[in-house]
């Protein structure tokens, strides 16, 4: 029962920026969107999450549609070392303990 | 290293053996996870522990499973009687309580191999 949907693949050139689309077009109203990466031979690392406003940190931003039926991950300055799985998941936050990983994006940057 | 460790890294076993792994979450996260990863997938969750209590299991342990976290720090998560199907990386994730989004912490993983 996969809640999200994302490309399988994507390429970015080094020093660009990286857009990584996602589909959630039955999210709920108390369910948040949130990013982790997988780094080959690494566990999931967490980037970044976000209910119905944009945000940002210092690893990315993630807009979100005014429906939150969909959101992008955006990489603001793609480096060799982004690559990775990227993995968009939907949960309904403090409560929500379970990760529901599907088969992410594999992003690939190019120098 | 204050990160969350795994202990082994990597497990070749034969069918039919019994293995365990550990698994030590950051200190002071009450809240212990494992995940199971095979090739070409995501993560897939198998059990949570809040403190000392497994608070839930996944269908996907079957009864060759158990996981323990006896004194809510540590956790182990053995397997008896190891199917080739086993085969895959378990993932170890630790969080805490206090803050507002619950990020998961996670561990490099054990590979487990079965023969």
């Amino acid at each position: 029962d996969a809640k999200t949907t994302q490309p399988p693949s994507m390429d970015c050139a080094e020093g660009r920026a990286a857009n990584l689309p996602c589909n959630h077009s039955t999210i709920s109203g108390n369910e948040y969107v949130y990013w982790y990466r997988q780094i080959h031979s690494q566990g999931p690392q967490y980037i970044i999450h976000g209910l119905k406003n944009n945000e940002t940190n210092e690893m990315a931003s993630l807009i979100i549609t005014e429906d939150r039926k969909s959101s992008t991950l955006i990489l603001p300055h793609a480096t060799l070392r982004d690559t990775a799985v990227y993995y968009c998941i939907v949960r309904s936050g403090f409560n929500d303990y379970k990760l529901s990983f599907g088969a992410g994006t594999t992003v690939t940057v190019r120098a | 290293d204050t990160g969350v460790s795994q202990n082994p890294r990597h497990k070749i076993t034969k069918r039919g053996q019994n293995v365990t792994f550990r698994c030590d979450p950051i200190s002071e996260h009450n809240r212990l996870y494992w995940y199971r990863q095979t090739l070409g997938q995501g993560p897939e969750f198998l059990t949570y522990f809040q403190n000392e209590a497994q608070l839930e299991k996944s269908r996907l342990l079957s009864d060759r499973f158990s996981a323990e976290r006896p004194k809510g720090s540590f956790s182990t998560l053995e397997i008896q009687r190891t199917e080739q199907g086993d085969s895959a990386m378990y993932l170890c994730a630790s969080s805490s309580l206090a803050g507002n989004y619950n990020e998961q912490f996670f561990g490099p993983g054990t590979r487990l191999t079965v023969l």
